[in-house]
């Protein structure tokens, strides 16, 4: 099944730095998530966006819905060392009830 | 507070056992699903279910198979395990489309199956 193209793989960086990650598709989606899995967990949902455009916050972490509506991006800043784990977006079509996962972004960041 | 629950964290099989993994929701969800996570590979939906009795296959079904017979509970079997079936296993639930939406899936926190 198709996934969602998530960038980059991975990524080390310094605590205090800001992050970006983003998602792209070659089809059109109506809602896009982000969830974070916690090393040894399950992901867990960050953030939810519902119209193209839309640009959404929670705490330190931005994301926005592409006006394409083929992509979209998170941001972190200043970055703490808990926010350790892979990151992964997901995207929901018109219709159905099944979520295209990213392939998720590692994060390390170092004290 | 509401929950996925996995029966195991860490699961050791030998190669050839019937393998069994449970999964339990207490949010009255309709839909339920079985993930694999491998590095590099991201989630790989494996089968999931719109309904009690209800499955339908996912992207890599072959030596899997899944039974819910109530509402709150999905099971994944591994007929035969194998080696190549050494993985996280991810269970999650949503409710119907609508409220998806809103609070996307909930995962469990995964069974670490090694097949031995």
């Amino acid at each position: 099944g198709q996934q969602l193209n998530q960038s980059p793989q991975s990524m080390f960086i310094q605590e205090g730095e800001d992050v970006s990650m983003n998602c792209t598709s070659s089809s059109i989606f109506n809602t896009w998530l982000w969830y974070k899995q916690d090393p040894g967990e399950g992901p867990v949902l960050l953030i939810a966006l519902y119209k193209a455009g839309e640009l959404t916050s929670n705490g330190r972490l931005t994301a926005q819905f592409g006006i394409t509506r083929k992509d979209s991006f998170l941001n972190i800043s200043a970055s703490i060392p808990s926010d350790v784990g892979i990151y992964f977006c997901a995207g929901l079509r018109a219709s159905g009830s099944r979520l295209t996962f990213g392939e998720g972004t590692q994060l390390t960041v170092n004290p | 507070d509401v929950k996925v629950t996995q029966s195991s964290r860490y699961l050791v099989k030998r190669t050839g056992e019937k393998v069994f993994l449970e999964c339990v929701q207490d949010m009255d969800h309709e839909n339920m699903f079985w993930y694999r996570q491998d590095p590099g590979l991201g989630l790989r939906l494996i089968y999931f279910s719109y309904d009690v009795k209800m499955k339908e296959k996912g992207d890599i079904p072959e030596g899997y198979s899944v039974s819910r017979e109530k509402k709150e509970r999905f099971s994944l079997i591994l007929e035969s395990a194998s080696t190549n079936q050494t993985s996280m296993y991810l269970c999650a639930s949503s409710p119907i489309r609508q409220r998806l939406k809103n609070y996307g899936y909930t995962f469990g926190s995964g069974t670490r199956l090694t097949v031995v």
